[in-house]
């Protein structure tokens, strides 16, 4: 299963809105509803975002949101705050039970 | 609220096994329609799905992975393990274990993985 395709890194400055693109194939997010995002600080255990492509799990900010569009999905982060500084990574079911997750993107708030 | 710990060596020399186990507390690991998973990032790398048992101990791996790895659960401990054969340097990662959910039960499809552990990391080196 191949990678999905995300920019190494965006930065934003507090206050501004970022976009965090991902990149896959009709076998993967273009195939299903099924895409989830994850928020990892190093040597943490990451964090749900949001799953089937545009929903928060209970106690995610509402600054965060998601959205797909053929094979690439999007995840916007709205009202950047300092304590948003961590990676993010997106994942797609890809069929037979299985799923993929993208190379991950590094969010500098300036 | 359901907590995952792995645990196990930190260190493994090359041809050697790689076992590590996912301790769950808060909740049971049997039934539930969850998937329990493992999931690795090597160095500087992104995430890569490892496999992941069913409640019915039906297991599904990486096709990249299929034929070093074996994923097990203990129910009577509340764990479930991770073997990994044959490693090499390339095996270097830290090693996650997490939950997964179905879109609904019974549907096959897990495509969310909540909650994770913290991570383990692993060195292959002699």
């Amino acid at each position: 299963q191949s990678a999905l395709t995300q920019p190494a890194s965006v930065s934003g400055s507090p206050g501004q809105s970022i976009t965090i693109s991902c990149t896959g194939t009709s076998n993967n997010i273009g195939g299903y509803d099924l895409v989830s995002w994850y928020q990892h600080y190093p040597r943490t255990a990451p964090k749900l975002v949001i799953s089937e492509v545009t929903k928060r799990p209970s106690g995610i900010s509402h600054r965060f949101s998601g959205s797909k569009s053929g094979n690439t999905a999007s995840l916007t982060i709205s009202g950047l705050q300092v304590e948003d500084e961590a990676y993010y990574y997106c994942c797609s079911y890809a069929g037979r039970s299985s799923v993929v997750f993208g190379g991950g993107t590094k969010l500098t708030v300036l | 609220q359901v907590q995952l710990q792995e645990s196990g060596p930190g260190l493994v020399k090359p041809s050697q096994t790689l076992s590590l186990t996912c301790s769950v507390s808060g909740g049971s690991i049997s039934g539930g329609y969850y998937y329990w998973t493992w999931i690795r990032q090597h160095p500087g790398q992104g995430l890569e799905w490892i496999g992941y048992i069913d409640d019915t101990g039906r297991t599904y791996y990486n096709t990249s992975l299929k034929s070093r790895i074996t994923i097990s659960v203990d129910t009577s401990k509340n764990h479930f393990s991770l073997t990994l054969t044959s490693v090499t340097a390339a095996d270097t990662a830290i090693y996650y274990c997490a939950r997964a959910s179905e879109i609904y039960p019974g549907s096959g499809m897990p495509h969310l993985f909540d909650p994770w552990g913290q991570g383990t990391l692993v060195t292959v080196s002699s």
